[in-house]
């Protein structure tokens, strides 16, 4: 089975340029997250989703970052304009409800999408 | 403040030694689980530990929760350069599903 799928793998931009990351989640699976990793604050959780509406985007750091998913196979993160601080790698993953904050509970990720903003 | 202090943040090690590495924190969890992310790839689920105390294993993996609940260590045995990546502990805290320490980074020399 295809696992969650994230593109593009690398994208490397100019500061102030338009960027759109694209993920689609396991087939089934119910809950969609969005992580940023960087090496000094390490795995960061932006923006999640259940059943396609945003839950808790408190992570996301300003207005310039925008998510949205318009059908339970397809999501964006979408950054506007971009900033050499934006570059980092962004993760896209996805479960079940019914593992959800319950022992046992699996987050499947992608493969990230490498960003770096020049 | 971070949730989740892990340490040590590096280590590099020859094949063969043994190692463990910790998660920290003040806040008690009914969960918490392990992740190893290789270079290139997303964090994968390695284990979740549940009750004070458990002790589980995965092959040369040894993962402990603490009797409070606040902490856990994993231990490796006879390390190989296979194991080489980054090891993540993860909890469920308030409304959000997972929040991860920064990791232990390991290094196995062959």
């Amino acid at each position: 089975d295809a696992g969650v799928i994230q593109s593009p793998r690398h994208e490397v931009t100019e500061m102030g340029q338009e960027v759109t990351l694209r993920c689609k989640p396991i087939s089934g699976h119910d809950y969609l997250f969005w992580y940023r990793q960087t090496m000094m604050r390490g795995l960061e959780l932006l923006i999640y989703f259940n059943n396609n509406v945003p839950i808790d985007d408190s992570g996301m750091p300003e207005d310039r970052f925008s998510a949205k998913m318009p059908n339970a196979s397809f999501s964006t993160l979408k950054i506007q304009p971009s900033e050499p601080r934006d570059s980092a790698v962004y993760f896209c993953a996805s479960t079940i409800s019914r593992e959800t904050n319950i022992p046992g509970n699996t987050i499947y990720f992608g493969e990230g999408s490498w960003l770096t903003v020049v | 403040t971070q949730l989740l202090e892990q340490s040590p943040q590096f280590l590099s090690i020859q094949e063969g030694e043994n190692l463990t590495v910790y998660c920290n924190s003040s806040s008690v969890f009914s969960s918490l689980q392990w992740y190893r992310q290789e270079p290139g790839e997303g964090p994968v689920l390695l284990v979740t530990v549940v009750t004070g105390g458990e002790v589980k294993k995965l092959k040369r993996l040894t993962f402990q929760f603490g009797d409070a609940r606040k902490d856990s260590s994993l231990h490796i045995t006879a390390a190989q350069p296979g194991d080489t990546g980054l090891y993540l502990c993860a909890v469920a805290a308030g409304n959000t599903p997972l929040v991860f320490g920064k990791g232990t980074r390991l290094s196995v020399i062959a």
